[in-house]
């Protein structure tokens, strides 16, 4: 059955240093996502991606954070200057279509657990 | 305003019993639902989704769910947990219109007892 992956599973890095979560969506999936769970928290959304742009981002997804879709198959989530309070669980999603054909199923990585230090 | 609301933190059921967890919204109209579960360690697996129709919706692992517009809920039910059960469980929504993201309750913690 066709999954995302996402690596690395645990990244531990210095605040103020910059890291890159990377994701491999389902491969014919055209809308892709990133969430973050802080410890104890529930799950939040952070940005949403269509056709090479961002179509939706929260309040969260500040000037800090970037995502790319360098080539075909890899999604990925930039974090320039890390501070403690961005140490979570981030999570991968893509879904297959949109919500007017009734395609926007979301199907989740196992996440990658970033711990500021 | 919009929410969802998944009023049971944490709820012990022994192997064998029934379950059922709650999940209210609040949205102007119907959202899509979904619920999702997070075994300890691991990434969130679909359980189950309703989008319209037939008001109980059959997952996977035996869970089922029943969408009650009357009462905006949308409960996960399973006639008879097993211990791989134990694991975190979130109600999520998708409003009809307007943004794509999921809106995530704060999820019900399971613990199966022997």
């Amino acid at each position: 059955e066709p999954e995302v992956t996402q690596t690395p599973s645990h990244q531990v890095t210095q605040m103020g240093q910059e890291v890159i979560l990377r994701c491999v969506p389902i491969s014919n999936h055209l809308y892709f996502y990133w969430y973050r769970q802080i410890l104890g928290q529930k799950v939040e959304f952070l940005v949403s991606f269509y056709n090479n742009e961002i179509s939706e981002k929260s309040e969260i997804f500040d000037d800090q954070f970037s995502v790319e879709r360098p080539d075909g198959s890899n999604f990925t989530l930039k974090i320039r200057s890390t501070k403690l309070e961005d140490s979570a669980m981030y999570f991968c999603a893509s879904s297959e279509g949109g919500r007017q054909g009734g395609k926007n199923i979301q199907y989740f990585g196992a996440g990658t657990r970033l711990s500021v230090l | 305003a919009q929410s969802v609301t998944q009023p049971d933190i944490h709820i012990t059921v022994s192997e064998g019993a029934s379950l059922e967890l709650r999940c209210n919204y609040s949205y102007g109209a119907t959202p899509y639902l979904f619920w999702y579960v997070q075994s300890p360690g691991q990434g969130l697996q679909l359980l189950l989704k309703y989008f319209s129709g037939d008001t109980l919706v059959q997952g996977i692992k035996g869970f089922e769910a029943e969408f009650k517009r009357s009462q905006s809920s949308f409960n996960l039910r399973k006639p008879s947990v097993h211990w791989s059960d134990a694991a975190e469980y979130f109600c999520a929504v998708v409003p009809r219109f307007g943004n794509e993201k999921l809106t995530f309750g704060t999820g019900t913690r399971l613990t199966i007892i022997p």
